[in-house]
């Protein structure tokens, strides 16, 4: 089974702080995901990659920035964070065709 | 690019009733409409799924029907219990090699006891 580990699980940090959320996958899979959370707005694509040398901006990329350093790992970070970015995070793979499995999620809260 | 509305917001229905979700999409060629449910503090995970090919699909207590004219698509869950509580998003492709997912807002269901 496909499994997908994010960390931390939770963080808190300061307006203007960098910060780095993680995740990796055990089972290789070409294409990886990152996936904002907001009540009321549901999932919203931050960036996505196909392969290491392939990262993609999503629909809401401003402010956020990604590396793929592996296969395996693909980590979003936040270059300034600011408090509208407190939100849940999710990093996701593609398995079987267009499903997504997801990972645990992260809960940022910017002050 | 791809847009899918949601509705309602928020669902409440007694034990047993059932429930219906829906869910319209702008991309005509968008051809994939997934359901996840995300239950309290955990990930949403995929439930049920329909390709455009197919108008209806079912899996035990809960179905998917598409109307591709009239580009909306529905969740239906039958006879209710209290572990269908969670959030339910929808999701459609949009057209274009790229193929990756636009999520509705979501809808909060609550099934009463």
């Amino acid at each position: 089974d496909a499994d997908v580990t994010q960390t931390p699980r939770n963080r808190i940090t300061k307006t203007g702080k960098r910060i780095m959320l993680e995740c990796s996958q055990t089972k290789g899979h070409d294409r990886m995901y990152w996936y904002r959370q907001d009540p009321g707005l549901g999932l919203r694509l931050i960036y996505y990659s196909f392969d290491v040398k392939d990262i993609n901006k999503g629909e809401i990329s401003d402010g956020y920035s990604v590396s793929r350093q592996a296969q395996a790992k693909f980590s979003l970070s936040l270059e300034s964070a600011i408090p509208n970015q407190t939100a849940l995070y999710f990093c996701a793979i593609r398995v079987l065709g267009e499903k997504l499995f997801f990972g645990s999620g992260t809960q940022l809260s910017v002050l | 690019g791809e847009n899918v509305e949601q509705h309602p917001s928020t669902l409440s229905v007694q034990e047993g009733d059932s429930a219906v979700i829906k869910c319209t999409y702008s991309d005509s060629a968008s051809n994939y409409f997934p359901w996840y449910k995300q239950e309290l503090g955990k990930r949403p995970q995929l439930i049920i799924d329909i390709r455009s090919n197919v108008g209806e699909k079912k899996d035990q207590r809960i179905a998917v029907t598409l109307n591709k004219t009239a580009k909306h698509f529905s969740l239906h869950i039958t006879e209710t219990q209290p572990e269908d509580s969670a959030v339910y998003f929808c999701a459609a492709t949009p057209s274009g090699s790229a193929r990756q997912l636009t999520f509705g807002s979501g809808t909060q269901l609550t099934v009463l006891p």
